[in-house]
């Protein structure tokens, strides 16, 4: 079973930042936090990952609170082209990163 | 980075036959895996390829229904064998071609009637 909890949907207008939540309570000292998404009639698509500490690429933050129980996902200038289905996945660094449990995800609406 | 080619990217089968799909990577890769998508639904590990041995299943998933081939470190496919419209979903490839991220496949999206 995932690990992890998203809430069903979200919507958000374009232009505006997308802050997107994930609880992973149960999460373990040595699991990371990744986050994917998955557009329409596409494969999912690796995002940002993170430990601890919040990290920031080119497409989005990651905020990973002090217990690491719970993270967000920053859409920081949300465009048509980011709705998609966003999934947070806990997982252990390295190895065979193409082993993924994936959870219900959130589907996050653009709106112009 | 790596570029996955899944093949066909969609059919329409009757029950009972078989289907097989491939995935191609433009790299050497370890492992491979596939997934299941059903309507509506995330995503589901079948099975775990490795390029020499024998795939990995994962609960519910069996290699009658299912086989999986891995005859080099490029190329893998996955069979739905004696379909049904259960078996309807969408079938993606993927692999773990760095330490960071997984890369998928475009799928296979596979209609029984």
């Amino acid at each position: 079973d995932a690990k992890t909890t998203q809430p069903p949907s979200m919507d958000c207008a374009e232009g505006r930042a997308a802050n997107l939540p994930c609880n992973h309570s149960t999460i373990s000292g040595n699991e990371y936090v990744y986050w994917y998404r998955q557009i329409h009639s596409q494969g999912p698509q690796y995002i940002i990952h993170g430990l601890k500490n919040n990290e920031t690429n080119e497409m989005a933050s990651l905020i990973i609170t002090e217990d690491r129980k719970s993270s967000t996902l920053i859409l920081p200038h949300a465009t048509l082209r980011d709705t998609a289905v966003y999934y947070c996945i806990v997982q252990r660094h390295g190895g065979s990163q193409g082993n993924l449990i994936f959870g219900k995800g959130t589907k996050l609406s653009v709106k112009p | 980075s790596a570029v996955i080619s899944q093949k066909p990217s969609r059919d329409i089968c009757q029950r009972g036959t078989s289907l097989t799909i491939q995935c191609q990577v433009d790299s050497q890769v370890t492992m491979m895996f596939w997934y299941r998508q059903q309507p509506g639904q995330s995503l589901t590990l079948i099975a775990t390829a490795n390029q020499g041995s024998e795939a990995t299943y994962e609960s519910g998933f069996v290699i009658d229904k299912f086989p999986i081939s891995r005859p080099n470190l490029t190329f893998s496919t996955l069979t739905v064998s004696n379909m049904s419209p259960e078996d309807s979903s969408i079938y993606l490839c993927s692999v773990g071609a760095s330490m960071t991220e997984a890369f998928f496949g475009q799928g296979t999206r596979l209609t029984v009637v």
